[in-house]
């Protein structure tokens, strides 16, 4: 069974650009969620989805981040303009549950790097 | 604020050694705790999760953690450490069913 795919592996791009990252759920599970980390920061929950709709986006840090699950197996998190700050491991996760009290499943990450 | 500590960054034992890492979370009402660890190039894992009951909770690999309400406190044990266990392992808490931090991490490296 695939576990939760994330692309790209790596994304190494320069500051002002668009970037999108993308993310597939393990099938079946009902919410999915983004996260950011960095050395300073540690492990942040940036928003989640449950049946596709967005619960909670209260972790997006500026109006730069913006994310989209337009079906149950497909997610995107934009970023645009890029900055450097903004260079950190994002790692998209899924469960079975409804809300954030289930077991995540995490998927490699996407290491992202604004020059 | 909510949120989760972790204040050991980074641990070094020998094998057979005994593991306790530490965990606090801060007071803010109803809580649910987990334990996740990421080995050297995989994935982030669940190792076990506190939501009520019984608060001494056995997790995979011989992994175990105590609730302890008046410490605010959730730390992970294991009796006696192998060098497979060397990861990466994060505290994570759940306030209130609808807020979830994770704590900053320690790394575990176990000598041979």
């Amino acid at each position: 069974d695939a576990g939760v795919i994330q692309s790209p592996r790596h994304e190494v791009t320069e500051m002002g650009q668009e970037v999108t990252l993308r993310c597939k759920p393990i099938s079946g599970h009902n919410s999915l969620f983004w996260y950011r980390q960095t050395m300073m920061r540690g492990l942040e929950l940036l928003i989640y989805f449950n049946n596709n709709v967005p619960i909670d986006d209260s972790g997006m840090p500026e109006d730069r981040f913006s994310a989209k699950m337009p079906n149950a197996s497909f997610s995107t998190l934009k970023i645009q303009p890029s900055e450097p700050r903004d260079s950190a491991v994002y790692f998209c996760a899924s469960s079975k549950g409804q809300g954030l009290a289930d077991t995540q499943y995490f998927g490699p990450g996407t290491r992202l790097t604004v020059l | 604020a909510q949120s989760v500590s972790q204040h050991n960054h980074h641990v070094i034992l020998s094998e057979a050694a005994s593991l306790e890492l530490g965990c606090n979370y801060s007071y803010g009402g109803t809580v649910n705790l987990f334990w996740y660890v990421q080995y050297p190039g995989q994935h982030l894992q669940l190792l076990l999760k506190y939501f009520s009951g019984d608060p001494l909770v056995k997790g995979i690999k011989g992994f175990e953690a105590e609730f302890i309400k008046s410490k605010f406190s959730f730390n992970l044990r294991k009796p006696s450490v192998q060098w497979s266990d060397t990861a990466e392992y994060f505290c994570a808490a759940l306030y209130n069913f609808n807020k979830f931090y994770f704590g900053s991490g320690t790394k575990l490296n176990v000598k041979p």
